[in-house]
């Protein structure tokens, strides 16, 4: 079935580092893939997405680009704030399905 | 704002009350889920609505019960419940059941306690 294997957190970085945080999805169809954000004591937000391959969506200074020969959608930011700190999820929209299937997230603690 | 509102934000209750989560939308959104997060567990779906009918019920058991009147609102009956029900439950919206490529819309959630 559809699912989404994102790197285990947490991860501490200190500010102004880069960050990149893997996601793969399993190769069924070809779907729409997406970065959420769930800041503390928050619902998650759309954070970036991309709808085919070689796409690359953006947002805040993160990117993440759809690489259908390694099915994989790393999120990357050069530069992170302590604001960032916050959970990442990544996500596929499912084949054949109306469902997003979420990876489990990582936790990212930015540190000054 | 992020157009999907929860109510309560936080509720605690026993194990032997009644109590129901509600959630609205004015996005115009057709779809409506909800969503339960447990610590150290993946999102798990719980159940979609499409215009206000139920098209998805992932084995929830029958002491969390949905309802949905029209397509802005969407509640979540709980009855009984154990502990182990505590977790954050978060609704979610989208344009349509039809293809999840516009993402969903989600509200900040209910964390819930049971004791």
């Amino acid at each position: 079935g559809d699912s989404v294997t994102q790197m285990e957190g947490p991860v501490t970085l200190s500010e102004e580092a880069f960050l990149t945080i893997n996601c793969t999805y399993t190769a069924t169809g070809y779907p729409s893939l997406f970065w959420y954000v769930q800041y503390p004591g928050e619902g998650l937000q759309l954070l970036l997405k991309a709808t085919k391959a070689d796409d690359k969506g953006s947002n805040k200074g993160f990117e993440a680009t759809y690489r259908k020969e390694t099915t994989s959608f790393h999120l990357e930011k050069g530069s992170v704030q302590v604001s960032d700190s916050a959970v990442y999820f990544c996500a596929r929209e499912g084949a054949g399905s109306y469902q997003l299937t979420f990876g489990k997230g990582t936790k990212l603690s930015v540190i000054p | 704002e992020t157009g999907v509102t929860q109510t309560p934000r936080h509720l605690v209750m026993g194990m032997t009350n009644k109590k129901s989560l509600k959630c609205e939308q004015h996005l115009g959104h057709n779809a409506m889920y909800w969503y339960k997060q447990s610590a150290k567990k993946p999102l798990e779906l719980m159940f979609v609505y499409s215009l206000e009918e139920r098209v998805e019920n992932n084995s929830v058991p029958s002491r969390f019960s949905p309802e949905c009147p029209n397509s802005s609102h969407l509640f979540l009956h709980l009855h009984t419940l154990q502990p182990e029900d505590s977790a954050l439950y978060l609704c979610a919206s989208s344009p349509s059941v039809v293809g999840a490529n516009y993402g969903y819309t989600f509200g900040s959630g209910t964390r819930l306690t049971v004791v």
